[in-house]
């Protein structure tokens, strides 16, 4: 059974810094794509980053670029997002997700990020 | 990057179809046979429902369908039953390895 955990949320003050886990287990961690994926409160699903199997290509949102760093340690089995420069409009729950590709099979449960003073 | 577009709300009685939309471009949706559907219940993660346009993951019922005509893609619901009541979100590759997502849509069983 696939399972993912996300872990490192919390409050953070703006202009902060944060760094989210995903631990993954019950399939082969490296051969698959992961994906970061937040939603506001009482909002909709936004697609924040993702990077290649290896680790060796990744790519963001227009609105994360820049600030946000996507990597992982396929040795770990784990996923990251690093987050810096954080603002109001970054609080979120946080999920990761195991890319099929092109659509996003399993799902971790989430972990709240909230950006405020 | 601009979201998809769904409907705010859809809703029907059990038993009856209910049938969401979500409006791309030519970019998105129109592009690409990658549109995917999410289901996703209060407090909880999503769960992908729908993969590659029409193509059901193992374990989801047979009356969820999905299909695409030109920039919108639409998903099916029928034969509604009360644990379908569930925010619906559809998403689609937009090129360059980027994804978006549509606003959502509430799905109200009478």
């Amino acid at each position: 059974e696939v399972q993912l955990w996300e872990s490192g949320g919390g409050l953070v003050q703006p202009g902060g810094s944060l760094r989210l886990s995903c631990t993954a287990s019950g399939f082969t961690f490296s051969t698959y794509a992961m994906t970061w994926v937040r939603q506001a409160p009482g909002k909709g699903l936004y697609w924040v980053s993702v990077i290649t199997d290896s680790g060796g290509s990744t790519y963001y949102a227009d609105s994360v670029m820049g600030r946000f760093t996507i990597s992982r340690d396929n040795s770990k089995n784990t996923l990251y997002l690093q987050m810096n420069s954080l603002r109001a409009e970054d609080t979120a729950v946080y999920y990761c997700a195991k890319d099929r590709p092109y659509s996003f099979d399993s799902w971790g449960q989430g972990v709240l990020v909230t950006v405020s003073s | 990057q601009s979201a998809l577009t769904q409907p705010r709300s859809v809703s029907g009685s059990p038993g009856q179809s209910v049938t969401i939309s979500c409006t791309g471009t030519s970019s998105d949706v129109g592009g690409y046979n990658y549109v995917s559907w999410y289901q996703q219940h209060p407090g909880k993660a999503p769960k992908l429902m729908i993969y590659d346009v029409t193509k059901r993951p193992s374990g989801v019922p047979d009356r969820f369908s999905g299909s695409k005509s030109g920039n919108t893609a639409s998903l099916t619901i029928s034969g509604l039953q009360a644990e379908d009541e569930a925010d619906y979100y559809c998403c689609s590759y937009a090129g360059r390895y980027t994804w978006v997502f549509g606003g959502g849509t509430k799905v109200t069983v009478l």
